[in-house]
């Protein structure tokens, strides 16, 4: 079975401080893909990123980077210089590929305070 | 603009009484989901589809069914709906299976 666990319920930082949302996972599949959802106050859920399980090469893009460490099972993510506007609930996930789609964590509820 | 369009936004509903949410994609994606999102909770899988013709079941799939007639469309009904069925429902669709899912604005039911 899989699982995702999002250990951080809450989080609050203030304006500009970098935060790290971190996320830990189990599966006993060795192909498996790993992703990053934004969950606005809006409620729609916005993909940010998939990542497959042959490719540890961290990523960054604009303020967001990720780092994926199949050493540790984590794939955590990293706002820098945080803002408002990031704030949101984020989701991690993971998929074997197969037809039962995504195993969501429980989510982190992020809090950008100006 | 392409995408996933579910209706009702948003509904409430009186307990027993039947209640299909629709769900319509226009990118000619061949797997479609349904998940339910309860506070706490995260997000569960009620049922998918891999290709139109073919339905499966999720985590949750009691209290629930599916269709799956052509490529764009994927109802979701609630036979006769209890109150643990209140939460917000999101309808989402991948090219195939394994590759990123993209989700609906989802679908707030309210049942009383």
């Amino acid at each position: 079975a899989q699982k995702v666990t999002q250990a951080q319920t809450e989080i609050s930082v203030v304006e500009k401080e970098d935060v790290t949302l971190d996320c830990v996972y189990e599966t006993r599949d060795t192909t498996y893909y790993l992703f990053w959802y934004k969950q606005p106050p809006s409620g729609e859920l916005v993909f940010l990123i998939r990542r497959n399980s042959f490719d540890e090469q961290n990523e960054i893009s604009g303020r967001y980077s990720w780092n994926f460490q199949k050493s540790t099972s984590s794939f955590n993510f990293t706002i820098t210089a945080s803002q408002v506007v990031d704030s949101a609930v984020y989701f991690c996930a993971l998929s074997r590929g197969g037809a039962d789609g995504l195993t969501f964590g429980k989510g982190t509820h992020l809090i950008i305070q100006p | 603009i392409a995408g996933i369009t579910q209706a009702p936004t948003s509904q409430i509903l009186a307990a027993g009484r039947r209640m299909t949410l629709r769900c319509t994609q226009d990118m000619r994606h061949n797997a479609m989901y349904w998940y339910r999102q309860d506070l706490g909770l995260g997000l569960r899988l009620i049922h998918y589809s891999n290709t139109a013709g073919t339905t499966g079941k999720g985590e949750v799939p009691d209290g629930y069914s599916v269709s799956r007639a052509n490529t764009d469309d994927f109802p979701l009904t609630l036979a006769s709906a209890v109150p643990s069925q209140t939460s917000v429902y999101f309808c989402a669709s991948s090219q195939w299976t394994g590759n990123t899912i993209y989700f609906g604005e989802g679908s707030w039911l309210t049942v009383v």
